[in-house]
C-alpha cells in the first residue's frame, strides 16, 4: 500500500528565511509519480510540480526548488527567501501508474506553512 | 472561463435536506474526481470517473451519490447526510486515465454544513 508522511504539521519562519517542507513516502511500484500541491486560505489546491520516479534531477522554479532521493524515499521541497504570500498548506502525494482507471493520489496530511513579516 | 469551477462555494444543510454539487472543468480533460477534506484529516478519494465511466468508488456511504453525464461535468448528490459528512469537497479533473503525463487540477472546493 502507497502511504505519504509529512512529519511537519506546521512551520512558522519570518519572511526572507528559506524553509524546507519534508516528504517520505513508501510504495511497492517501480513507477510512480510525486507532486507537490499548495491550498491556500481559497481552498483550491494549486499543482506546482509533479516528478516521474525515473528522473532523480533536482528542479528549480524560481524561489521553489525540489530534492528527490530515491535512496531515502524522500522527495523535499524548499522555499527560498520565503515570503507572507507563501502562507498555506502545503501537501505531497504520490501516484501509481494505472490504466484506464485514472491517477490514484495518496496525499500527505500537509504541511502548514506560516510566514511571518 | 477557465480551469476547474465549482458550485456552490458554500453550502449548510440539515440532515433531512436534498442538495446537490456541481463540477465542470474547462480543460478538455477526460477523467474526473471527488475528494473529501476534512478537519485533521488527509484527503480522501471518493469517486473516479474516466470517460463518463464511474472507474473507481473507495467505499463511500450511499447518501452520497454522484453523477458524471460528460466529461466536462460532474455532481455529488447529497441526501440524508450526517453531521460528521460535513468538509471541504474538492472537485479534480486530469487529462490522461493513468497515462504518464496524468496531472490533477483542482477546483475551489464546496465548504459543506451539516445541522
Amino acid at each position: 500500500a502507497q502511504k505519504v508522511t509529512q512529519a511537519q504539521t506546521e512551520i512558522s519562519v519570518v519572511e526572507k528565511e528559506d524553509v524546507t517542507l519534508d516528504c517520505v513516502y513508501e510504495t511497492r511500484d517501480t513507477t510512480y509519480y510525486l507532486f507537490w500541491y499548495k491550498q491556500p486560505p481559497s481552498g483550491e489546491l494549486v499543482f506546482l510540480i509533479r516528478r516521474n520516479s525515473f528522473d532523480e534531477q533536482n528542479e528549480i522554479s524560481g524561489r521553489y526548488s525540489w530534492n528527490f532521493q530515491k535512496s531515502t524515499s524522500s522527495f523535499n521541497f524548499t522555499i527560498t527567501a520565503s515570503q507572507v504570500v507563501d502562507s498555506a498548506v502545503y501537501f505531497c502525494a504520490l501516484s501509481e501508474a494505472r490504466n484506464n482507471a485514472g491517477n490514484m493520489l495518496t496525499f500527505g496530511g500537509g504541511t502548514r506553512l506560516m510566514v511571518k513579516p | 472561463e477557465t480551469g476547474v469551477t465549482q458550485t456552490p462555494r458554500h453550502l449548510v444543510m440539515g440532515m433531512t435536506n436534498k442538495k446537490s454539487l456541481k463540477c465542470e472543468q474547462h480543460l478538455g480533460h477526460n477523467a474526473m474526481y471527488w475528494y473529501k477534506q476534512s478537519a485533521k484529516k488527509p484527503l480522501e478519494l471518493m469517486f473516479v470517473y474516466n470517460f463518463k465511466e464511474q472507474t473507481e468508488n473507495n467505499s463511500v456511504p450511499s447518501r452520497f451519490s454522484p453523477e458524471c453525464p460528460n466529461s466536462s461535468h460532474l455532481f455529488l448528490h447529497l441526501h440524508t447526510l450526517q453531521p460528521e459528512d460535513s468538509a471541504l469537497y474538492l472537485c479534480a479533473s486530469s487529462q490522461e486515465a493513468g497515462g504518464s503525463t496524468d496531472t490533477q487540477y483542482f477546483g475551489p472546493g464546496t465548504r459543506l454544513t451539516v445541522l
